[in-house]
């Protein structure tokens, strides 16, 4: 079961954009790719997800590479709210869900 | 709407004892799955429920067990527990009819400290 691969964490300033990769290089025709987000004491909350083509909704955009093998979260004007650690997920085709190890976001005022 | 609710929150056993969680799914959620946080192994899944049959399921021994009812309400159980059982047990619900594209609504998690 390959896993996504994150960066531990990354650090930005308030307003600035952040732009977090996640690489999936085993990934299947089939699978989509989620990200989740989840703050201190609190269950996972959905961000986005997309198959094959770039996404947007009113939480991030998510750039998905065209050979499919990475993918970037960009939070456009991050908030002290948006301090979180971010889950690059693939769903597979049976829905089940491997987690990677998120990246912890850091927002500075 | 009321979310994901899941009880109890938290619960302290000993080691041997067995325990059973519970999750509510959203109104009209079919699909429950289970996941497992520790800091040393992160989020693994569990097992998931649609319709009250097990359609995925983690690489968990056998003492995690759980079982769908038909208001979609779920139950997890684990058995003959071990200190590394120790973990934050999140249960998600979801529509389940979109494969990998069904968007997971997350509960807040029970916290088991098994001593």
């Amino acid at each position: 079961d390959a896993k996504t691969t994150q960066p531990n964490s990354m650090e930005s300033n308030e307003e600035e954009p952040v732009h977090l990769p996640c690489n999936h290089s085993t990934i299947s025709g089939t699978d989509y790719i989620h990200w989740y987000r989840q703050l201190p004491s609190q269950g996972p909350e959905y961000v986005i997800h997309g198959l094959t083509s770039n996404v947007n909704n009113r939480m991030a955009s998510l750039a998905i590479a065209e050979d499919r093998k990475s993918s970037t979260l960009i939070l456009h004007r991050a908030t002290l709210r948006d301090a979180a650690v971010y889950y690059c997920i693939r769903s597979d085709s049976w829905g089940k869900f491997q987690f990677g190890a998120g990246t912890q976001v850091v927002v500075t005022p | 709407k009321a979310g994901v609710t899941q009880t109890p929150r938290y619960l302290i056993k000993t080691r041997g004892q067995q325990v059973t969680l519970s999750c509510s799914p959203i109104s009209g959620h079919r699909s429950v799955s289970w996941y497992q946080q520790t800091p040393g192994q992160g989020l693994q899944f569990l097992f998931e429920y649609f319709s009250e049959t097990q359609r995925n399921k983690g690489n968990f021994p056998g003492r995690f067990s759980g079982r769908q009812f038909s208001n979609s309400r779920s139950e997890m159980n684990v058995s003959t527990l071990e200190l590394g059982d120790s973990a934050l047990y999140l249960c998600a619900s979801s529509l389940g009819q979109a494969a990998g594209a069904n968007v997971l609504t997350f509960g807040a998690g029970s916290r088991l400290t098994v001593l």
